[in-house]
């Protein structure tokens, strides 16, 4: 699976979007974007994933670049329970795609 | 949606005892289960794959012989730490794959709640 790069952290204010970036520069044809978050002492939770379109649901938009190198998840609203760790994971579907492997992921600290 | 559950949640033991961590699909038969180990301040690292009904896939540099790994039905999987030592300390996380799901999408691999060892 492609690498990919995220800052360590970011501080973002409550209410506000929180735009979260990521750089997957070698990602293949075949590879889409996903994205989990892990907060603390919990597992991961999955949140959004795309291919070439930018893609919204209930919890998040995921804006792709038009040469797929790179990426931003957009929290629309940022609210407190929001404080996590955000994982931008590049990987291939279906069966082949099943491990993942997270990088250092991104710490956000949504602040009152 | 999907439930994988971990349990125990979280185990305090002995230097040198053996640890059983359990992860179950709650309403799906998971083809594939993952293990994975977080330390503190650390990422996910896959320690390593199986399948229901044969041998675990160890991920380079994890010992098969200190992690058993059985996955002896499609809603189960169970990590042992075999003479755990205080090293092994860590959040042990799971997660499983929906074999009847779609290949792409949300649907097919879900995390459990994780389980904190700490080997006194």
């Amino acid at each position: 699976d492609a690498k990919t790069t995220q800052p360590p952290s970011m501080d973002c204010a409550e209410g506000r979007a929180a735009n979260l970036p990521c750089n997957h520069s070698t990602i293949s044809g075949n590879e889409y974007v996903y994205w989990y978050r892990q907060i603390h002492s919990q597992g991961p939770q999955y949140i959004i994933h795309g291919l070439k379109n930018n893609e919204t649901n209930e919890m998040a938009s995921l804006i792709i670049t038009e040469d797929r190198k790179s990426s931003t998840l957009i929290l629309p609203h940022a609210t407190l329970r929001d404080t996590a760790v955000y994982y931008c994971i590049v990987r291939v579907g279906g069966a082949a795609g099943n491990k993942l492997t997270f990088g250092g992921g991104t710490r956000v600290l949504v602040k009152p | 949606g999907a439930v994988v559950s971990q349990h125990p949640s979280w185990v305090i033991c002995k230097s040198g005892t053996s640890v059983k961590i359990e992860c179950r699909s709650l309403d799906f038969q998971a083809t594939t289960m993952f293990w994975y180990r977080q330390f503190p301040k650390q990422s996910l690292m896959l320690m390593a794959t199986s399948n229901e009904g044969s041998k675990a896939t160890y991920e380079q540099g994890v010992e098969k012989d200190k992690f058993l790994i059985n996955h002896a039905s499609l809603t189960l999987s169970t990590l042992t730490v075999t003479s755990a030592h205080p090293e092994d300390s860590s959040f042990y996380i799971c997660s499983a794959r929906d074999g009847e799901a779609p290949p792409i999408g949300p649907g097919e691999l879900f995390f459990g709640e994780g389980s904190r060892l700490t080997v006194l």
